[in-house]
Parts: C-alpha cells; structure tokens; sequence
C-alpha cells in the first residue's frame, strides 16, 4: 500500500500565481486532512473532510479551498498565492474522526515557496 | 532539509541507551494522545496513542506514559538505533470539541 501520496513533492510560485496540491490515499479513510508546517510551529489545520463531497474550515483556512469528489482524494488550492503561505504542506487521512478516535497517517509533504 | 523547527530541544543519547522524550499538554479535557516521529524531509510518522483512561501502553521498543496529574506524556524508547534519530511530537485531542493540537517537537539525536 502506497498510504498517504502528495504531489507535487516541491513547488515555487510567484506571488499572486495558483496551484493546486493533491492528495490521494488508498486505505479506504473517511476522514481527511490538510496541514501546514511552519518552523518553530506545530501542525497547523487548514482544512478537513468528513467523507467525501463535505469539507470543512480549520485553524487557518484563509487563503485556501479545498475539495472532496472522491472519497480517496482530498484537493486544496491556492487561488492567488502569497509569501505568507510558504510553508510545508501535508496531507493526512484517518479511519475514524475526525481527530480524537485514531491516529492520523500522513503524506511526505509538499513544500511551497511563493516569492 | 528540516523544515520542523529551528531550535528545537535536542535529546542527545549513545547507540544502545534508553531515550525518553517529555511532552507537557494543556489542556486538562484531552482525551486522547498521540506520538509522531518525524524524518528530515519526511511526513510524520505515527508511532503509538494511548487515550486518557489508560496511564501506559506499550509497543515494539516504545512505550508511552500518561501522567493526567500534572499533564504530563512521555515517550520511552528502549535500545536506541540510529535510525530512531527524528522529531518526536506529541499531539493532544481536546474533548468534546475534538480539536487536535499538535507539539513542536522535540529533536533525537543519537550517536555511536
């Protein structure tokens, strides 16, 4: 099983491009996650869905849309992109949730610059 | 390279020893705790939970310790490897608003 896969693993944007970062899993997970990590920081939520076709806001949502068509993958988009949201990007998927019933696995990460 | 933290609270111990690795939670409603480790370049890694009725688990090398008292976890890994070298972090899930809350790390460095 592959687990958690995230692409692109790297990526550099100019401020105000878009991008989109994908995120599949193949453990059948309803519950799905995205997370931002920055030095000096714990994981940070972005968004989160609860099955496929809902989403939901986290911590820090500003900035980011996400979406859920399919069960096994979770999208989440930078519509114009700021230096601010330089960052490492991961995905993570549970099979119960969201959060306090099982541990979450997560990708290997994306990691964004925006100049 | 690492992008966890800069100045992370590094654990340096010799092949072979015992590590433990503290984590102080704050909130006294957390139901449920959760271990990572974390490679350089590398997602984190689930290692073991242990949920607030409990005060230790145990699994292969690892075992984790609930002190609900003064809040307080630990991770215990028997026989350091080299390969165990990593960020440790917990990470706590307030109840009953099921918010998880994830620690900054704490770096393992281990040597021969």
């Amino acid at each position: 099983n592959a687990g958690v896969t995230q692409t692109p693993k790297f990526r550099v944007l100019k401020t105000g491009q878009s991008m989109t970062l994908l995120c599949a899993q193949d453990m059948n997970h309803e519950y799905m996650y995205w997370y931002r990590q920055d030095p000096g920081m714990g994981l940070r939520l972005i968004h989160y869905s609860v099955g496929e076709g809902t989403t939901a806001k986290g911590e820090v949502p500003d900035g980011y849309n996400v979406s859920r068509l399919k069960k096994q993958n979770f999208l989440l988009g930078l519509e114009s992109a700021a230096p601010s949201q330089t960052s490492v990007y991961f995905c993570a998927s549970s099979y119960f949730g969201p959060f306090g019933s099982s541990p979450l696995h997560f990708g290997n990460g994306t990691r964004l610059t925006v100049t | 390279g690492e992008s966890v933290g800069l100045h992370l609270p590094t654990l340096s111990v010799q092949e072979g020893d015992n590590s433990i690795i503290n984590c102080a939670y704050s909130n006294s409603a957390s139901d449920y705790f959760i271990w990572y480790k974390q490679e350089s370049g590398k997602g984190p890694q689930f290692i073991i939970d242990i949920r607030s009725n409990m005060d230790k688990r145990q699994g292969q090398r690892v075992t984790v310790l609930l002190n609900k008292t003064v809040k307080h976890l630990s991770l215990q890994i028997a026989a350091t490897q080299p390969g165990d070298s990593a960020v440790y972090f917990c990470a706590e899930n307030i109840s009953p608003t099921d918010k998880l809350i994830f620690g900054t790390g704490t770096r393992l460095q281990v040597f021969p």
